[in-house]
């Protein structure tokens, strides 16, 4: 099945910075790798997604790339604000697959905006 | 347009007794998703359904967890003889009948005693 790892597991910055969280994944059928930021006690919020026929994606501050190739996917972003902070978590699937839509999430990076 | 409904929001069970846990999805998706997340780990798989119909339940435990998506009403996960393991949250998400993006409830922390 499919395996997804995520890096770092915590990541501190000072407002204005950007962000980087990386992911890899194994199954190479993997084809849809959406993005979602918990706060705490919420639900995951998906808040960009992109699909294997595009290298990158981006809405406002922020922007995913995605190298299929090496079989890894990044979230970036940009000029971070206080209320950036949350836990953010990677996932991978295959929606066209119905046995592989379900989602592997990777482990989630812990994101704290310092003002 | 309300989003993916979960009920009840917080359950506490002693050891030994069932729980049930409900998930509506949002209006006009056909596809249900149960997850769950242990304190302080991330999203784990467990079952996928659609009306009537179990998909895959590759990630559902063997013994004690069932779930089922009913022609009418909400989809439920069914917990019987709860151990203090099944402490988790979870959460259920649902998706459009395309099947790919995933919305997720609240979810529905439960407690073992």
């Amino acid at each position: 099945g499919e395996n997804v790892e995520q890096h770092p597991s915590t990541l501190s910055v000072q407002e204005g910075d950007s962000a980087v969280i990386k992911c890899t994944y194994s199954d190479s059928a993997s084809n849809y790798f959406p993005w979602y930021k918990q706060e705490l006690g919420k639900r995951p919020q998906l808040i960009i997604d992109i699909r294997s026929n595009v290298g990158e994606k981006k809405d406002q501050r922020i922007a995913v790339t995605l190298n299929k190739t090496a079989k890894h996917f990044s979230l970036h972003i940009t000029e971070t604000q206080p209320e950036d902070s949350a836990v953010y978590f990677c996932a991978a699937s295959n929606p066209l697959d119905t046995g592989r839509r379900a989602l592997t999430f990777g482990s989630g990076t812990r994101l704290q905006v310092q003002p | 347009n309300a989003g993916v409904m979960q009920n009840p929001r917080h359950l506490v069970r002693r050891r030994g007794q069932e729980a049930r846990l409900r998930c509506s999805p949002m209006k006009g998706h056909s596809h249900v998703y149960w997850y769950r997340q242990l304190p302080e780990e991330g999203l784990k798989f467990m079952v996928y359904l659609q009306k009537e119909n179990i998909i895959d339940e590759s990630g559902m435990p063997k013994e004690r967890f069932s779930a089922e998506f009913p022609k009418e009403g909400p989809s439920i996960l069914r917990i019987q003889q709860v151990v203090r393991g099944d402490s988790a949250a979870y959460f259920c998400a649902s998706s459009p009948p395309t099947g790919i993006e995933q919305f997720f409830g609240p979810g529905t922390r439960l407690t073992v005693l």
